[in-house]
């Protein structure tokens, strides 16, 4: 079982739409938790840390589950600019290392 | 800061030749990172150092490769000899160490092997 499981997708919404992408990880030890958009043929680059309580940046949400070991991130008001790939990441306290999800695949479409 | 520096951008070799791929981190960072990607696959993490040490190479494929951390501010990744199978992106990325530490990725290097 991979540590970082995504949905590849691809999903494919219109514009305005309100996707949700979800995530899980295996190791309970994890502590840190993000979601990297890539473009194609691009690095990935940091959309926002996933903190315990939830938190908010303009259109995008992300929420922890812990119990559940489950990472989810909502995008509302989809723009054409959104479509990308998008990874979880997770960060283990006790190895330090950065394990990436395959990333799940958005298009969003006029 | 220019970020993290990959070179080279694209590398096309034949099978058989060793390959070096370069990785300058941002300075002040002491985690760096050695990703794979193809589209089987997605991000694989082959190697990671701290403080230039190496902590967890389980990800290496095999022993044709090897990765290097001789000072804060240079890392290498060796392929030799290099294979077909070998082709896709290598991205280096390089962090702060800790919780909550977000990473850097460099442009990364296309690896074809023919």
């Amino acid at each position: 079982r991979k540590e970082v499981e995504q949905d590849p997708g691809p999903f494919n919404v219109p514009e305005g739409a309100t996707v949700a992408f979800n995530c899980t990880y295996s190791n309970s030890a994890s502590q840190s938790f993000f979601w990297y958009r890539q473009d194609c043929r691009k690095e990935p680059k940091l959309l926002m840390s996933v903190y315990s309580s939830g938190n908010e940046d303009g259109r995008f949400t992300a929420q922890l589950n812990r119990a559940s070991q489950y990472i989810s991130l909502l995008i509302r008001d989809s723009k054409l600019s959104d479509s990308a790939t998008y990874l979880c990441v997770v960060r283990s306290y006790n190895t330090d290392k950065l394990i990436f999800g395959t990333g799940t695949r958005l298009q969003v479409f006029p | 800061d220019a970020g993290v520096i990959q070179s080279p951008r694209h590398e096309v070799t034949e099978m058989g030749q060793e390959v070096t791929l370069r990785c300058k981190p941002i300075s002040g960072h002491n985690s760096l990172f050695w990703y794979r990607q193809t589209m089987m696959r997605g991000l694989e993490l082959l190697i990671y150092f701290n403080n230039n040490v190496p902590i967890d190479d389980s990800g290496m494929p095999e022993d044709r490769f090897s990765a290097k951390m001789p000072n804060a501010s240079f890392s290498t990744l060796k392929i030799q000899p290099s294979e077909p199978r070998d082709s896709a992106v290598y991205f280096c990325a390089s962090s702060p160490s800790g919780a909550g530490a977000e990473a850097f990725f460099g442009q990364g290097t296309r690896l074809t092997v023919v």
